[in-house]
């Protein structure tokens, strides 16, 4: 069993539809939990980054995090076909060595 | 703020020569860098981290002989493909962790190196 894991997808939603998107993991030393996003043949760009157990919203974009349930989310509102991507969860933490954990991602399709 | 650049962005190369990729950042120390490799549709693999002024720590399975790792400054680290072939050809990203930065342990990725080995 992954550390990580995460629906490969492809999500293919309408445009101005919400995509959710989430991640379980096992690690109970997962302390920092980051989405990322990926365009084709580019390296990831951090959309969000996550410390407790909670929701943050930053624009568009909405994070939760569950420590309990070892369980994170992205939602994306209003979705655009720029948002079109994949996603990648990541999590790390001192006692998993500082170094991310990757989910293996999900492809997103938004349409016009 | 918290930008990373590689260079080259793209490489083609014939078995058996050796590749440098170097990786900057650019508005802030880093004084680790981490190495990754991505294999198409899949998600990146940590094949090193990388240290200012010593040596990398490589994962398992990472042959350090062939994956020459330097990180001479606060800013610079490079990574060296040594006698590369076919099965080398990969997008090799960097990634690195601003130490200022009051998001513990983010890492901040470069845009990724093509390297294609004929």
């Amino acid at each position: 069993q992954k550390e990580v894991e995460q629906d490969p997808g492809p999500l293919s939603v309408p445009e101005g539809a919400i995509v959710s998107l989430n991640c379980t993991y096992s690690n109970s030393a997962f302390q920092y939990f980051m989405w990322y996003r990926q365009y084709s043949r580019k390296g990831p760009e951090l959309l969000m980054y996550t410390y407790s157990s909670g929701n943050k919203e930053d624009g568009r974009f909405t994070a939760q995090v569950d420590k309990s349930s070892k369980y994170i989310s992205l939602f994306i509102r209003d979705s655009q076909p720029s948002d079109s991507a994949t996603y990648l969860c990541a999590m790390t933490g001192k006692a998993a060595g500082n170094k991310l954990t990757f989910g293996g991602g999900t492809r997103v399709l938004v349409k016009p | 703020g918290a930008v990373v650049s590689q260079h080259p962005s793209r490489v083609i190369c014939k078995s058996g020569t050796s590749v440098k990729i170097e990786c900057r950042s650019l508005d802030f120390q880093a004084t680790t860098m981490f190495w990754y490799r991505q294999f198409p549709k899949q998600s990146l693999m940590l094949m090193a981290t990388s240290n200012e002024g010593s040596k990398a720590t490589y994962e398992q399975g990472v042959e350090k002989d062939k994956f020459l790792i330097n990180h001479a400054s606060l800013t610079l680290s490079t990574l060296t493909v040594t006698s590369a072939h076919p099965e080398d050809s990969s997008f090799y990203i960097c990634s690195a962790r601003d130490w200022n930065s009051d998001k513990t342990d983010t890492q901040y990725f470069g845009p990724g190196t093509r390297l294609t080995v004929l």
